[in-house]
């Protein structure tokens, strides 16, 4: 079974920075295409990036609100995708969920960011 | 950041059928097609459709997705009170590199 579980989301200061895990299982891990994608409180979904398999370069795509500021990275020893941010505004409250593929074919449950003073 | 179209809300009654819209452009809808998910209140969203027709396993098949040029279509048959959701087209933007969302729709299942 497929299971993705996101953590280290948490109250963050505005200027500040988080890096958030993703626990992959149940799937080869290194064949996937590996997404992030926040919620804000309710609002829609918004696509943050990707990052492809090593064997297709394991280069990166990013949103342009995010583009400079997130950077999302793999470690496929360890099955866990990453997200670190940095500068992080107050409007980058969301909840932030992990997900397979570039479309998102599977989602983790999601970790609450809030950035506020 | 420019992103699909969706309409906020359609209401249908028990057992008929919802035809949700997503509009983009040759960039993205016309080109390569649309993926639709479903989200539940408190749940993370879960994919129904992909490359415009393509199910996961699992996935019902009163569930069903189409495109016309920019505009792709989810149809769901035989509504039921679970089909009670909002629901999120998506696209790659060639021209943006980036993938780009709808802002849902909400389906109220009256």
């Amino acid at each position: 079974e497929v299971q993705l579980v996101e953590s280290g989301g948490g109250l963050v200061k505005p200027g500040g920075s988080l890096s958030l895990s993703c626990a992959a299982s149940g799937f080869t891990f290194s064949s996937a295409w590996m997404t992030w994608v926040r919620q804000a409180p309710g609002k829609g979904l918004e696509w943050l990036g990707h990052i492809k398999r090593k064997t297709d370069g394991g280069t990166t795509d990013y949103a342009a609100p995010v583009k400079g500021r997130f950077t999302i990275s793999r470690d496929d020893s360890k099955n866990t995708l990453y997200l670190q941010m940095t500068n992080l505004k107050t409007e980058d409250t969301a909840v932030y969920y992990c997900a397979t593929g570039s479309g998102g074919d599977r989602w983790g449950q999601g970790t609450l960011v809030t950035v506020s003073s | 950041q420019a992103g699909l179209t969706q309409p906020p809300s359609v209401s249908k009654g028990l057992r008929q059928t919802a035809t949700l819209t997503c509009t983009g452009d040759s960039n993205n809808v016309g080109n390569q097609g649309a993926a639709w998910l479903q989200q539940h209140q408190g749940h993370p969203p879960k994919l129904l459709s992909y490359s415009n027709n393509n199910r996961p396993s699992g996935i019902s098949e009163r569930f069903s997705a189409s495109r016309s040029g920019n505009t792709a279509s989810l149809t769901i048959t035989g509504l039921q009170p679970e089909d009670e959701a909002d629901y999120y087209c998506s696209a790659w933007d060639s021209s943006l590199s980036a993938r780009v969302f709808g802002g849902g729709t909400k389906l109220t299942v009256l």
